[in-house]
Parts: structure tokens; sequence; C-alpha cells
């Protein structure tokens, strides 16, 4: 059954350095999305994709974030410069209609900034 | 404002009880979506309600929406040991297709 990968599954990194996470959405799907789960809080909408643009971003997503679909496989997360908040378990998502539809999750990958 | 919060909170029950979580939401939605964690894991996607709909079974669940209300159930019947999990409502915006928003959750735990 075809799924999301995400890379790495765990990532330590101090604080200031730039961190990127890497996803593999499911090849036929549309629709990019990355969440994020600090430690027992609610699932966070950070940004959706589309047509190599971001559709729309919430007030997390800032300066210090960035998206990229390098190729026709990966899509990418980059944080700038890690905060301690930024701690979390981030998730890359697809979908093949809009976040109307259903959202195929990874398996998530840890960030933990010292 | 919060869109999408669960409850309760938490909710421990005997293996072959019914598990029923209840999500509350504040603004105009498209559709509602419940999602199962595992704890450490990933989002599971379970079942789709769309607004003009007022039941959705699948299995052995069995989701309601009351637009009126703002309010969505999921009722799990016969639960199961392997049932233990978070499980998460999400809606989405009227004029917002491209995002979902989460409550907090319900971590249920069906006890063998």
């Amino acid at each position: 059954e075809p799924e999301v990968t995400q890379t790495p599954s765990h990532q330590v990194t101090q604080m200031g350095q730039e961190v990127i996470l890497r996803c593999v959405p499911i090849s036929n799907h549309l629709y990019f999305y990355w969440y994020r789960q600090i430690l027992g809080q609610k699932v966070e909408f950070l940004v959706s994709f589309y047509n190599n643009e971001i559709s729309e971003k919430s007030e997390i997503f800032d300066d210090q974030f960035s998206v990229e679909r390098p190729d026709g496989s990966n899509f990418t997360l980059k944080i700038r410069s890690t905060k301690l908040e930024d701690s979390a378990m981030y998730f890359c998502a697809s979908s093949v209609l809009a976040g109307t539809g259903e959202l195929f999750f990874g398996e998530g990958s840890r960030l933990t900034v010292l | 404002s919060q869109q999408g919060e669960e409850d309760p909170q938490a909710l421990s029950i005997q293996e072959g009880e019914n598990a029923t979580m209840n999500c509350s939401y504040k603004t105009s939605i498209n559709n509602l979506q419940w999602y199962r964690q595992n704890s450490g894991r990933g989002l599971v996607h379970l079942i789709l309600i769309r607004s003009n709909e007022r039941e959705k079974h699948s299995g052995r669940l069995r989701v309601t929406l009351d637009t009126s209300k703002k309010s969505s159930s999921l009722l799990i019947t016969a639960s199961r040991a392997a049932d233990t999990a978070s499980y998460f409502c999400a809606t989405d915006g009227v004029g917002s297709n491209y995002k979902l928003t989460f409550g907090k959750g319900t971590l249920l735990t069906v006890n063998p």
C-alpha cells in the first residue's frame, strides 16, 4: 500500500542550526502539507503546497520556515535557525484532493532542539 | 477561538464495550474528519463526513454530525485492545481548502 515516508525519524540539533526534514509523498498525490505536534498537544497546521507554490500557511510558518519540492518525489521543510520551541514532531501529509479530503500522514520526524 | 475540541480528554473502557467521543467546533465547515494516532506514530484517517450528511458508518465506526450544534460524535462499537489510541477530529473551514484544524484529541484506553 502506498505510504508517505519521512526522514529522519529523529534529529537532535543545537539552537540556531539549520534543519531540513524530508518527505516523499504518495506518488499520484497533488497536495502536500506539513503539520507539527508539540509533545502532548494538538496537531497544528504549518503549510500546504500545490502546483509548486504555497497555497496556505499558518502564523507559525514565519520567515524561518520554507518548503520546497526540489524534484518530482521529495518535499522538504527547512527551518533556518532553530529555536528551543521548534522541538516537536513534524508530520508530512499528502492528498489527492485539496485539504478537505483525506490526508495521508507519514510517521513523523521528531526534532529536538537543545 | 478553538476549532475542533474533543471530549472527553481521556476515556478508559473494557474490551467489548462501546466508546463514544465527541467533538465541537466553532466555524462553518465543508466536512469533518476523524483520525487515529497510536502513541508516537502518524495519524491515520478513519472517516470523513460532509456537512450535508448526518450519519456515516464504516465497519465498527459510526460518526454523526449536527451542524446546527456544531458537533460530531465518533462511536466505536465492540471495542478491542487494539483500538487503544488517541482520536482526533479535524475540520476544514469554509473558504479554506488547504488547512485542517485538529482538536486536542481523546485518549482511548481499552482494557483487555
